[in-house]
């Protein structure tokens, strides 16, 4: 089944303490990226990636780190959490980026919370 | 900077009739327009897309409309049922940086 793939799905966790979010799609997806949603903010992009080993800043990078070491992977980094970055997360992939970009297939989410 | 603005934020109609959600977008450059439904605890799932070269596309209930002139776009739904129920979201991809930029988002809710 075609999917992307969210862990942990629920965390709380305390100011300061390095996490990482993982994502996974098995569509063999060049593009994917990281969104967070708040009420009434709607989803804005944290980061993107074109392809392996390439990523670059959406509208909200600060305070994450992202990475693209292999095709099927796109971790989000939290370095330092702090308590604005709770929120719900979701992973996307689409096939390819660009001006021909396929629909973005999303995962379930993960909502966090930095105590 | 680059926007996509989304309304209304929450939308009430009877079952059976017609809903409309309108976005406009700021950057006459963006060529690709999705559309996506979020269930309670789902992600976002696209609905609906239209490319800039098409004035209008349609499946089944569902319908899209571009003004490119006007740079603005709308989602419509007809014979309304409870499971269209959900959040409703319009994008946007500015297509110099590959940036997609979401509305925030519109409530629809179907009253028996």
């Amino acid at each position: 089944e075609a999917q992307v793939t969210q862990n942990p799905r629920y965390l709380i966790t305390v100011t300061g303490k390095k996490l990482t979010v993982t994502c996974s799609q098995n569509m063999n997806h060049e593009y994917m990226s990281w969104y967070r949603q708040d009420p009434g903010l709607g989803l804005r992009q944290i980061y993107y990636s074109m392809n392996v080993e390439v990523t670059d800043k959406g509208d909200v990078p600060e305070g994450y780190k992202v990475s693209r070491k292999e095709k099927r992977n796109f971790p989000l980094i939290l370095e330092s959490p702090s308590p604005n970055q709770t929120s719900l997360y979701f992973c996307a992939s689409s096939r390819t980026g660009g001006g021909w970009n396929q629909p973005q297939h999303f995962g379930d989410g993960t909502r966090l919370s930095i105590l | 900077g680059e926007n996509v603005e989304q309304h209304p934020s929450t939308l009430s109609v009877q079952e059976g009739d017609s809903a409309v959600i309108k976005c406009t977008y700021s950057d006459s450059a963006s060529n690709y327009f999705p559309w996506y439904k979020q269930e309670l605890g789902k992600g976002p799932q696209l609905i609906i897309d239209i490319r800039s070269n098409v004035g209008e596309k349609k499946d089944q209930r569902i319908a899209v409309t571009l003004n490119k002139t006007a740079k603005h776009f709308s989602l419509h739904i007809t014979e309304t049922q409870p499971e269209d129920s959900a959040v409703y979201f319009c994008a946007a991809l500015m297509n110099r940086d590959d940036k997609i930029i979401f509305g925030k988002g519109t409530r629809l809710h179907i009253l028996p």
